[in-house]
């Protein structure tokens, strides 16, 4: 399985861009980036996924390097409660997702 | 109501009993998975299920049991509880076939075993 590596933390001001970096040097051509994130204790929360090309939804985008060896999540207005734990995942599509640590993100106003 | 309901929320129980967490879900999904969660840590896979009659080992099943009762069931037990079992329990679901962008969580199991 492709491991990723992430900062332990980071910090943001309210109303900027969050960008969250994520390095999976050792991918495979098949293995697809997620991103979820967790809020305090709560469950992880599905944010987006992607294989080659950049994605974006209501939540984030996703922005995959050309050689697909790195990822940044970028949160582009990020909000007191987008402060969570930020995980980035490489997986076979149809198989098991194995979680990180992950990034803490805090977000100050 | 939620979609995937987890039963006990919170637990307090003595080494060597035997602990049941309970996962239902009304998606539809047929995946389940369990996960544990310890402080500071990511989550780690105990067990997962791709059909009622699909039961696989995850990252770190020793001391850990499941049963698909049935496709919206899928409970995990410990048989004999020790205290490194303490941690908060995910129950979670995915898509059908093929499709596994999205797991949904259920809202933890917090387990303490003194």
């Amino acid at each position: 399985d492709a491991k990723t590596t992430q900062p332990p933390s980071m910090d943001c001001a309210e109303g900027r861009a969050a960008n969250l970096p994520c390095n999976h040097s050792t991918i495979s051509g098949n293995e697809y980036v997620y991103w979820y994130r967790q809020i305090h204790s709560q469950g992880p929360q599905y944010i987006i996924h992607g294989l080659k090309n950049n994605e974006t939804n209501e939540m984030a985008s996703l922005i995959i390097t050309e050689d697909r060896k790195s990822s940044t999540l970028i949160l582009p207005h990020a909000t007191l409660r987008d402060t969570a734990v930020y995980y980035c995942i490489v997986r076979v599509r149809t198989d098991k997702l194995i979680f990180g640590t992950g990034t803490r993100l805090q977000v100050f106003p | 109501d939620a979609d995937v309901t987890q039963t006990p929320r919170n637990r307090i129980t003595k080494t060597g009993k035997r602990i049941m967490l309970e996962c239902s879900q009304t998606k539809g999904h047929d995946r389940m998975y369990w996960y544990r969660q310890d402080p500071g840590l990511g989550l780690r896979l105990i067990y997962y299920s791709f059909d009622v009659k699909d039961i696989n080992k995850g990252e770190i099943s020793d001391g850990y049991s499941v049963s698909r009762q049935a496709q919206a069931k899928f409970s995990l037990s410990l048989e004999s509880a020790i205290p490194n079992q303490t941690a908060l329990y995910f129950c979670a679901t995915s898509g059908n076939r093929g499709e596994i962008g999205e797991l949904f969580f259920g809202e933890g199991s917090r387990l303490t075993v003194l």
